[in-house]
């Protein structure tokens, strides 16, 4: 079964200093789609940055970039110079596709990251 | 372009009876997933629709009913319901079956059973 590890249960970090959230996962899967959502206290969950595990380039979305170790299974999201607005459950999530589906999003636990002023 | 929309936002329900949340995804998305957020499971995928059908299933029991519509608006029931059913549900939808494309998640309607 394909699991997500978020080993971070909560991080704190100062405004604009910068901080990386840790995921690992498990599959036996070559092909896959990697996530990294944002929760905000009482607001929806949106996406923040999406990586495709056939790609070797390391995604980036203005502040937040990632490390994809995809040998090592490992995903972690890097956030620059850190904004208040930045607090909030972090989850990582992994989906492969089931053919006829878009395959269902596998959730890690969540980070939580306070960003002090 | 408005996005996901849930409703209602919040229920409060007693055990035993039933529930029905709703689901407008994204004008022009097809696919609309349900998720359901508790503190102790997390997040956990519910069922996936497109064109009207089914096309994915997590692991819940028979309560947890859902449907899609023409419009591609979708409900989700739950039956006899249970304290364990509490939770934040969540929607998803996106514009179809590809992989490569990405879901984008409604507000949630919060469940508190009684």
């Amino acid at each position: 079964a394909q699991t997500v590890t978020q080993s971070q249960p909560e991080m704190s970090v100062q405004e604009a200093e910068t901080v990386t959230l840790s995921c690992t996962y498990d599959t036996s899967e070559s092909d896959y789609y990697l996530f990294w959502y944002k929760q905000p206290p009482s607001r929806q969950m949106i996406l923040v940055i999406r990586q495709e595990a056939y790609k070797q380039q390391n995604a980036t979305e203005n502040r937040f970039s990632v490390n994809f170790q995809k040998a090592a299974k490992s995903f972690s999201l890097k956030i620059s110079d850190s904004q208040l607005g930045d607090a909030a459950m972090y989850f990582c999530a992994y989906r492969i596709d089931f053919g006829g589906s878009q395959g269902n999003l596998i959730f890690g636990k969540g980070t939580k990251l306070s960003v002090k002023p | 372009k408005a996005g996901v929309t849930q409703t209602p936002r919040y229920l409060i329900k007693t055990r035993g009876q039933q529930v029905t949340l709703s689901c407008s995804p994204i004008s022009g998305h097809r696919s609309v997933s349900w998720y359901q957020q508790t503190p102790g499971q997390g997040l956990q995928f519910l069922f996936e629709y497109f064109s009207e059908t089914q096309r994915n299933k997590g692991n819940f029991p028979g309560r947890f009913s859902g449907r899609q519509f023409s419009n591609s608006r979708s409900e989700m029931n739950v039956s006899t319901l249970e304290l364990g059913d509490s939770a934040l549900y969540l929607c998803a939808s996106s514009l179809g079956l590809r992989n490569r494309e990405t879901q984008y998640f409604g507000p949630g309607t919060r469940l508190l059973v009684l």
